[in-house]
């Protein structure tokens, strides 16, 4: 069964200083991972996607996330963190086994605090 | 380009009752997913619709209902509503026909925010 673990239920850092958010999956097949934020009463925005390809994917805002398929984590960094970037990040997994169904399985949700 | 819209944005039920929560899909978008996200949690999927059926369901009573239209938009119909179903119901749509590959991503509206008393 598809499943994923973010570990921390909050991660601090300054502004100016890296921030990495973690997360570990388990799929049957090769994974299709994604990373959402959410900001306060606004529903997911996509940040990005590993398919295939690369190990480090970039996205928006200055995101990028590491594919590392020995460990099966999928961690969200930023190299300078933002006081804006303070929001709930959702590490997503989807199975990709031939399936076009698209069903997401998300893990509990990191809520990121960048302070001044 | 409109993203994926959701009404009402909020909304107290009793409990016993039901309720109907709408979504219109991103323009171009043909298949519609809703997801319940409790507090504290991460949304779980409940179900999803494709040319007007339901084609995949995860783990939610019979309670839980929906419907396609035509125009692609949905309706997420919940019946003898409990306490528990208090939640952020979300909604996702994506192109399904025409897509080659399966390196899609979900565009997520903002939500319904329903309260069960």
């Amino acid at each position: 069964a598809q499943s994923v673990a973010q570990p921390e239920d909050q991660v601090n850092v300054a502004e100016g200083n890296p921030l990495t958010v973690k997360c570990t999956y388990s799929v049957s097949g090769n994974p299709y991972l994604f990373w959402y934020v959410q900001y306060p009463n606004r529903g997911l925005q996509f940040l990005l996607k590993y398919i295939t390809g690369d190990n480090l994917v970039k996205g928006s805002y200055g995101f990028e996330a590491e594919f590392n398929k020995s460990q099966t984590s999928f961690h969200l960094k930023k190299p300078s963190a933002l006081v804006s970037d303070s929001a709930l990040y959702f590490c997503a997994v989807r199975d990709a086994g031939g399936s076009t169904l698209g069903r997401l399985y998300f893990g509990r949700g990191t809520q990121l605090t960048v302070w001044p | 380009d409109a993203g994926v819209t959701q009404s009402p944005t909020h909304l107290i039920k009793t409990r016993g009752q039901q309720v109907t929560l709408r979504c219109s899909p991103k323009s171009g978008h043909d298949t519609v997913s809703w997801y319940q996200q409790a507090l504290g949690q991460g949304p779980q999927f409940i179900f999803q619709y494709y040319e007007e059926e339901e084609r995949q369901r995860g783990n939610f009573p019979d309670r839980f209902s929906g419907h396609q239209f035509p125009n692609y938009s949905s309706e997420l119909n919940v019946n003898a509503l409990l306490l528990g179903d208090s939640a952020l119901y979300l909604c996702a749509s994506r192109q399904r026909t025409g897509a080659l590959t399966n390196s899609y991503e979900q565009y997520f509206g903002p939500g319904t925010r329903l309260t069960v008393t």
